[in-house]
């Protein structure tokens, strides 16, 4: 079946430095979804791409897909103490009614300040 | 802002036992989802309702699991005889849209089961 994978599983950075993190899918998909998990709480939409190569920016994180639609990676510039938390990307698997979304694994930052 | 939400936010349970958790999708909203996440690990999809109806499952989503939307707002996950692998965190889930736009879903704010 279809699997999304995310790397690194975790990532401890200084207050300012830079973040990344990886998704990869098993399969191409017709879109990828991101959304933020706060410690304690539940995963919030950041954002949805679309096309091939699509880049999308939110004031410091970068969001960026794939050309062949099977990779995307979520970039922070700077990081903030606010940051923290844990970044899952989706990617949804089509149903005759409706989807599904197929979570990555996802990257928890932690931020020392 | 609109948003979706779930009672209980806690529940401890002995196993073997039924549980209901309930969720009050947004209004307007007409796909509606159940996920998990065992602690530490990634959200996994169990359910989605659309048209009054199951639209998929998945393998965790079995015979002991139910879903229901009883009346036009609440939609709710029944587990009849609980099992201490099911202690997770239970998400409920509604976007307005699906199909091969992806709309984003809205996911409220989870119930903790605790089976003990």
């Amino acid at each position: 079946g279809q699997q999304v994978m995310q790397i690194p599983q975790y990532q401890h950075v200084q207050e300012g430095e830079d973040f990344t993190t990886y998704c990869n899918s098993s399969t191409t998909l017709s879109n990828i979804q991101w959304y933020k998990q706060r410690p304690g709480g539940h995963p919030v939409f950041l954002i949805q791409l679309v096309k091939s190569g699509e880049v999308k920016k939110q004031k410091r994180l970068t969001f960026q897909f794939g050309e062949a639609k099977k990779n995307s990676s979520l970039h922070i510039t700077a990081t903030q103490t606010t940051d923290v938390g844990t970044y899952f990307c989706a990617g949804p698997l089509l149903m005759d009614s409706s989807y599904k979304l197929i979570f990555g694994s996802g990257t928890r930052l932690l931020v020392r300040p | 802002e609109p948003e979706v939400t779930q009672t209980p936010s806690h529940q401890v349970t002995q196993m073997g036992q039924e549980v209901i958790l309930r969720c009050v999708p947004i209004s307007n909203h007409l796909y509606f989802y159940w996920y998990r996440q065992i602690l530490g690990q990634k959200v996994e999809f169990l359910v989605s309702f659309y048209n009054n109806e199951i639209s998929e499952k998945s393998e965790i989503f079995d015979d002991q699991f139910s879903v229901e939307r009883p009346d036009g707002s609440n939609f709710t996950l029944k587990i009849r005889s609980t099992k201490l692998e099911d202690s997770a965190m239970y998400f409920c889930a509604s976007s307005i849209r699906s199909r091969t736009s992806g709309y984003e879903q809205y996911f409220g704010p989870g119930t903790r089961l605790t089976v003990t």
